[in-house]
């Protein structure tokens, strides 16, 4: 079985520019979830997805948005970056039910660096 | 709210040597529990989780974990550590009860096994 896959692997942009990231889950997982990975706030929850829809949101800005499509594909958006952007975003999905006993499986994520 | 610590941000030790890295958690609901690893690089993998029954739980490469329910720690352990346990450790926990997959991390340990 595939795992997660996250595209694209590194990403620089410009502040004030927007980006897309892009995670297929693992084949048959329905929720699929966004994290935020920083050196000085760790990991931190964006928001998770199940069968289209947003069902658990994080404490970030606007800014951030996500969509899963009917295939489970998950993109997520920030517009008008900052430099606090920076981050390496991960993607984890989740089983059929998207439990919370059920572990997540993580991409390798996106290293995105805002200039 | 949950939170969750990891007592220690470094841990650097010689190969063949036991390891423990301490993780305590404060929640007042109850949680599952559950370690994970990142090498350089990668995304995060599941070492072990703790879902119900026996407080001693065994997971991959050699790790186990304790729940210790009235000091709400959660500490991962192996007898003998070898170089390629060299990586980030997380500890995190998740509700029980609620609709969602969403993980809350420690701020991780790194370790480190020297020759």
């Amino acid at each position: 079985k595939a795992g997660v896959t996250q595209t694209p692997r590194y990403l620089i942009k410009t502040r004030g520019q927007q980006v897309t990231l892009s995670c297929s889950p693992i084949s048959g997982h329905r929720s699929v979830s966004w994290y935020q990975q920083t050196p000085g706030q760790g990991l931190q929850f964006l928001f998770e997805y199940f069968s289209e829809t947003q069902r658990n949101k994080g404490n970030f800005p606007g800014r951030f948005s996500g969509r899963q499509f009917s295939n489970s594909r998950s993109e997520m958006n920030v517009s008008t970056l900052e430099l606090g952007d920076s981050a390496l975003y991960l993607c984890a999905s989740s089983s059929s039910t998207g439990q919370p006993n059920s572990p997540l499986h993580f991409g390798n994520g996106t290293r995105l660096t805002v200039t | 709210a949950q939170s969750v610590t990891q007592l220690d941000s470094q841990v650097p030790v010689f190969e063949e040597a036991p390891v423990e890295l301490r993780c305590n958690y404060s929640s007042s609901v109850s949680v599952y529990l559950f370690w994970y690893v990142q090498y350089p690089n990668q995304g995060l993998q599941l070492l072990l989780k703790y879902l119900s029954g026996s407080t001693l739980v065994k997971g991959i490469n050699g790790f186990e974990a304790e729940f210790n329910k009235s000091q709400t720690s959660f500490h991962l352990r192996k007898p003998s550590v070898h170089i390629s346990d060299t990586a980030e450790y997380f500890c995190a926990v998740s509700l029980r009860a609620g609709n969602t997959g969403k993980l809350i991390f420690g701020q991780g340990t790194t370790l480190q096994v020297k020759p």
